[in-house]
């Protein structure tokens, strides 16, 4: 069965700083993967996803995530956070590209000044 | 993703009434999803459905749930009887195929308390 594990349910940093958010995902075959971010009171929007071929994806907002295999894991990374970023953040996987989705617990970014 | 709609935005009810959640999906889309959210957990999938038919329920609760996507209006997601544990974000998202990963768009989410 597939899974998602997010470390860390919370995540602050400062304004200029490295945002790592951290994903491991369980799949017995190989995964499509994608990162959602949810703003206060808002539903989710997808920032980047990986189905197949280059394993680091580029995304909106400057975000960026790697599909490492031997690791499991798909980790969402930032150069520099900007105070808009901050909101949770969602790793989910799927099987195939028609199945439904699995997310993670989330992790909550905050950005301070 | 303005554009699949939600509604209400927020819903309370006593224990024991019924809710019932309203999502439209985007133009051109015929596919949607709901999925629930519990405080501090990420989204759980409860139902795929296409127009007219249920093609996946597996995540929705065997009572009380119950989903419709009718060939005209919204897609309906009515819990009867509410009960304090059904308190949750639920939210849908739609797509036009089912390629439901590359091309679903989510809603705000309805958050229904129950009192």
């Amino acid at each position: 069965a597939q899974s998602v594990t997010q470390l860390g349910s919370h995540v602050s940093v400062s304004e200029g700083a490295l945002v790592l958010l951290r994903c491991n995902y369980s799949s017995s075959v190989p995964p499509y993967l994608f990162w959602y971010v949810q703003y206060p009171n808002q539903g989710l929007q997808l920032l980047l996803k990986y189905t197949t071929g280059a394993t680091l994806v580029k995304g909106i907002n400057g975000f960026e995530a790697e599909f490492k295999k031997s690791e499991t894991s798909f980790h969402l990374t930032k150069p520099s956070a900007h105070m808009s970023d901050a909101a949770e953040y969602f790793c989910a996987v799927s099987e195939s590209d028609t199945d439904k989705l699995i997310f993670g617990t989330g992790t909550r970014l905050q950005v301070f000044p | 993703n303005a554009g699949v709609m939600q509604n209400p935005r927020h819903l309370v009810r006593r224990r024991g009434q019924e809710a019932r959640l309203r999502c439209s999906p985007m133009k051109g889309h015929s596919h949607v999803y709901w999925y629930r959210q519990l405080p501090e957990e990420g989204l759980k999938f409860m139902v795929y459905l296409q127009k007219e038919n249920i093609i996946d329920e597996s995540g929705m609760p065997k009572e009380r749930f119950s989903a419709e996507f009718p060939k005209e209006g919204p897609s309906i997601l009515r819990i009867q009887q509410v009960v304090r544990g059904d308190s949750a974000a639920y939210f849908c998202a739609s797509s036009p195929t089912r390629t439901v990963n590359t091309e679903a768009f989510f809603g705000q989410g309805t958050r229904l308390t129950v009192v």
